[in-house]
């Protein structure tokens, strides 16, 4: 069966990185786009972007453009979602979700990854 | 960007109650939204795709409909699983933008 096994949480200070990792499995990886989508505590949803991993493009919402950074190693099925400059509103839980059709709807879903920005 | 907007934000609701949860898109997303169910400290689950299809292994208690602007999300016959919270998200027009949130809480 198809998983998204995500990295697990990061405490960050204002202005650092982090490095998101979800590893998939029950598919072939290349197949479908891997998106992200994060959730601060007690908020919506909100989209970031996606990531081909067959092709290494990429696709960022422009509030993110910059900032981020999707990639993928093949050889282990897995994706990475990276942050840069981050600030206390990037606290968030970073989930990772799979497009498996033709549109941008997300059947599968890492477990996500809590990240926490604070001095 | 499509604002999309959930009413109610809160719902209280008893078991074998049947709840409606609508949401509205600032401007025409056709038929492309899906519906989602979330529970605390869990991932999204996908309910419906396409307005009213439902995804599979999903009960036949809920049930999605409508297009353009106004959709909504049914459940029949509300099952102490269901309270949760939910989210719409249109894939018409990129980005991808999901609703705030209604939360079903038990009356």
């Amino acid at each position: 069966q198809v998983q998204l096994v995500q990295s697990g949480a990061e405490v960050k200070k204002p202005g650092a990185s982090v490095k998101v990792s979800c590893k998939a499995s029950g598919y072939t990886f290349s197949n479908f786009d891997i998106n992200w989508v994060r959730q601060a505590t007690g908020q919506g949803l909100e989209w970031m972007g996606w990531m081909n991993p067959n092709s290494g493009n990429t696709g960022y919402v422009q509030k993110f453009q910059g900032r981020v950074t999707m990639t993928r190693n093949t050889s282990i099925s897995t994706a990475y979602m990276e942050l840069s400059s981050l600030r206390s509103d990037d606290t968030a839980v970073y989930y990772c979700a799979l497009r498996v059709g033709t549109y941008y709807y997300f059947a599968y879903w890492g477990q996500g990854t809590l990240v926490t920005v604070s001095s | 960007d499509i604002q999309m907007t959930q009413s109610p934000s809160t719902l209280s609701a008893s078991v074998g109650d049947r709840v409606t949860i609508t949401c509205r898109a600032s401007q025409s997303v056709s038929s492309w939204l899906a519906w989602y169910q979330q529970k605390p400290g869990k991932a999204p689950k996908l309910l419906m795709y396409k307005a009213s299809s439902l995804e599979g292994g999903v009960p036949s208690r809920f049930s999605g409909s409508g297009s353009g602007t106004e959709f909504t999300l049914t459940i029949s016959s509300l099952q102490p699983d269901d309270f949760a919270t939910y989210y719409c998200q249109e894939y018409n027009s990129y980005p991808w933008t999901f609703g705030q949130g209604t939360k079903v809480e038990i009356k």
